[in-house]
Formats: structure tokens, C-alpha cells, sequence
């Protein structure tokens, strides 16, 4: 019954390879987001869909592509792996304008 | 551009204190303010919602203010508990739908 889950909760691989996280929320939520969480901690918004509409692509490389099949799912796919982009990935959901949103409990990736 | 500050960055109290967690932000066109809050190694737990037209909102010994037009919001918890340790996050939800958060507050409390 777990409302936003992303898979996997931890990722490790080499410079250079292509990964994919994936999202799922089950709370008929309309908006889903992607968040980096960099080394200090601080959360940054990557990318928000609106019933699979890209509405916010932030200053992300093009190496990161997010994909919604449905409104219910949000994948995360990047290419050519860089020591750089080790964080923590977070997806979250809300209902857009006034709603809160809840957040999974985040991908540990690891570049190395 | 909206920034959102959170002071102090840390704080240590003993159990037992009552304590306030502070949040500012610097566009008042906001739509909601949420506070979470992240254990280490761990999510975001959502602690409270308060809509751009409500001034507060609590939650067992957690309350939490806001005050649009000074661009404010405070989390006080009441009677801390070595159990309430954690990084507390304010983040404000602006015009595009996106949450813009904080830097968070680190907060020990020594039993």
C-alpha cells in the first residue's frame, strides 16, 4: 500500500553506463516529480509532469531523460553515467496547485 | 527567484525543551508551505501542509505558522523527545507546481 515507490533503493555501476529508476504512485496524484539530493543535503527539483506532460525541465543534462507512460508512473533514464551525478534521487507526487506532495524513499546512486 | 531560508542550520537541546524551527522565503505568490522531515539515510516524511489562506496547523506537538506577507513560517515542537532528532525541511510550493525547499535545520536532542 506504499503511496509513492521508486525502484531501486540503491544503484551502483560504472562511469559511463546507462540506468533507469523507476516511479510509481498510487495516489491518483496528477503531477509527479523527480529531486536530486547532492552531497550537502540540499533537495533540487530535476523535472515535473502533469498528466504525462513535461511542465518544468530544469537546468538537468540532456543525459537525464524522464519518461511518464501513464500519470501514475515516472521513470527516470540517464545515459553516459558520470562520477558527478552520485546523489540521491527522490520522486514525489501531488495534486497540482494546492496539494502536498509525498515523496518515495529515494535511490542511492552511486557512480564509480 | 524564490529562496528559502531556515535558521538555525543546527541545534542541540536537551529532551524535555520546547523549541522553534525557522523558515523564510523570499516571493509571498506561493500556493502551500510544507514541512518534513528526513532521518539519515532516510526519505521525507511529511509533517504538515499549510495552504497560502491558513495562518496554522498542528499536528500532536508539532505546530506549525505561517505568515504570507512577511514571507514567514515557524515549527514549534513542543517537549522534544530524543526521537524528534532529524533534519527539519521547510519548502514552499510556488507558481509552477514545483517545491522549492530549504537547506533544513539538523536538530539533536540530548536525553
Amino acid at each position: 500500500d506504499t503511496a509513492v515507490s521508486q525502484t531501486p533503493k540503491y544503484l551502483v555501476t560504472q562511469m559511463g553506463n546507462d540506468k533507469s529508476i523507476k516511479c510509481e504512485q498510487n495516489l491518483g496524484h496528477d503531477t509527479m516529480y523527480w529531486y536530486k539530493q547532492d552531497s550537502k543535503k540540499f533537495l533540487k527539483i530535476m523535472f515535473s509532469y502533469n498528466n504525462k506532460e513535461l511542465i518544468i525541465n530544469e537546468t538537468v543534462p540532456n543525459r537525464f531523460s524522464p519518461k511518464s507512460p501513464d500519470k501514475a508512473h515516472l521513470n527516470l533514464h540517464i545515459n553516459s553515467l558520470e562520477l558527478g551525478d552520485s546523489a540521491v534521487y527522490f520522486c514525489a507526487s501531488s495534486q497540482r496547485q494546492t496539494g502536498g506532495y509525498t515523496f518515495g524513499s529515494g535511490t542511492r546512486l552511486t557512480v564509480v | 527567484k524564490q529562496e528559502v531560508t531556515q535558521i538555525p542550520a543546527a541545534l542541540s537541546v536537551p529532551e524535555g525543551e520546547n523549541l522553534v524551527l525557522n523558515c523564510s522565503f523570499t516571493d509571498s505568490a506561493i500556493y502551500n508551505l510544507q514541512w518534513f522531515r528526513q532521518d539519515p539515510g532516510k526519505g521525507l516524511t511529511s509533517l504538515l501542509l499549510i495552504q497560502s489562506s491558513q495562518r496554522e496547523q498542528t499536528s500532536g506537538r508539532l505546530n506549525a505558522s505561517l505568515d504570507k506577507s512577511s514571507g514567514r513560517s515557524t515549527l514549534y515542537i513542543a517537549a522534544s523527545q530524543p526521537g524528534d532528532s532529524a533534519t527539519y525541511l521547510c519548502a514552499v510550493k510556488g507558481s509552477q507546481g514545483n517545491l522549492i525547499f530549504g537547506k533544513g535545520t539538523k536538530l539533536s536532542v540530548k536525553p
